[in-house]
């Protein structure tokens, strides 16, 4: 059983087009993130959200968009794609409290052309 | 405002070299470290982490890393690499409700 699930793995896509990146986990934690990696690998926090509840948002470009329909799910929108939006967008999970660490998932590698 | 910052970019090893990666960090609360791997193509697992308790901690895969307080490092080891050791390693810190992550080390093992 995959704890946190990303679809789809692979994208690729003009500029100017909207896509979405899907996240699930089954650890029943109430935190989750979306994160990028850039080409550099460098990762970087976009978003978090606590119990479907917007946490952090990280100066991302107001066309990220993500959404969260339960605590288990935490998907993201991306409007008006363009060529810089290409990277590696990992989502991950948490519980709360101290100590414990994230799990990621697989990671989406976005291309856009 | 916190930050880690990872000393090496790249790092070339042979293998049963040993292995030390820096990492130095900057949060004013309770630290909470982590080192990950990200092997090529694959999202990030965890190697270990610390909380409290004994500053030594012991990984998977035979990696350690060591919290010294004074020093605000947690630098990761091995004391004898392997090929299947090739990978791109991250020190993180959790604050302010977020993960924050190095600017990431690669390792290349020569077999």
């Amino acid at each position: 059983d995959t704890a946190v699930s990303q679809t789809p793995k692979y994208l690729v896509t003009q500029m100017g087009n909207d896509k979405s990146i899907k996240c699930e986990q089954n650890l029943g934690h109430d935190t989750m993130y979306w994160y990028k990696q850039d080409s550099k690998k460098f990762l970087k926090i976009m978003f978090s959200y606590n119990n479907k509840e917007l946490i952090i948002n990280e100066t991302v470009p107001n066309r990220f968009s993500p959404k969260s329909p339960d605590k288990a799910h935490l998907n993201l929108h991306i409007n008006s794609l363009e060529l810089g939006d290409s990277a590696v967008y990992f989502c991950a999970s948490r519980p709360p409290g101290p100590g414990p660490e994230a799990f990621f998932g697989q990671g989406t590698r976005l291309t856009v052309v | 405002a916190q930050s880690v910052s990872q000393h090496n970019h790249h790092v070339i090893l042979s293998e049963a070299a040993s292995l030390e990666l820096g990492c130095n960090y900057s949060y004013g609360g309770t630290v909470n470290l982590f080192w990950y791997v990200q092997y090529p193509g694959q999202h990030l697992q965890l190697l270990l982490k610390y909380f409290s308790g004994d500053p030594l901690v012991k990984g998977i895969k035979g990696f350690e890393a060591e919290f010294i307080k004074s020093k605000f490092s947690f630098n990761l080891r091995k004391p004898s690499v392997q090929w299947s050791d090739t990978a791109e390693y991250f020190c993180a810190v959790f604050g302010g409700g977020k993960l924050i992550f190095g600017q990431g080390t690669e390792l290349s093992v020569k077999p």
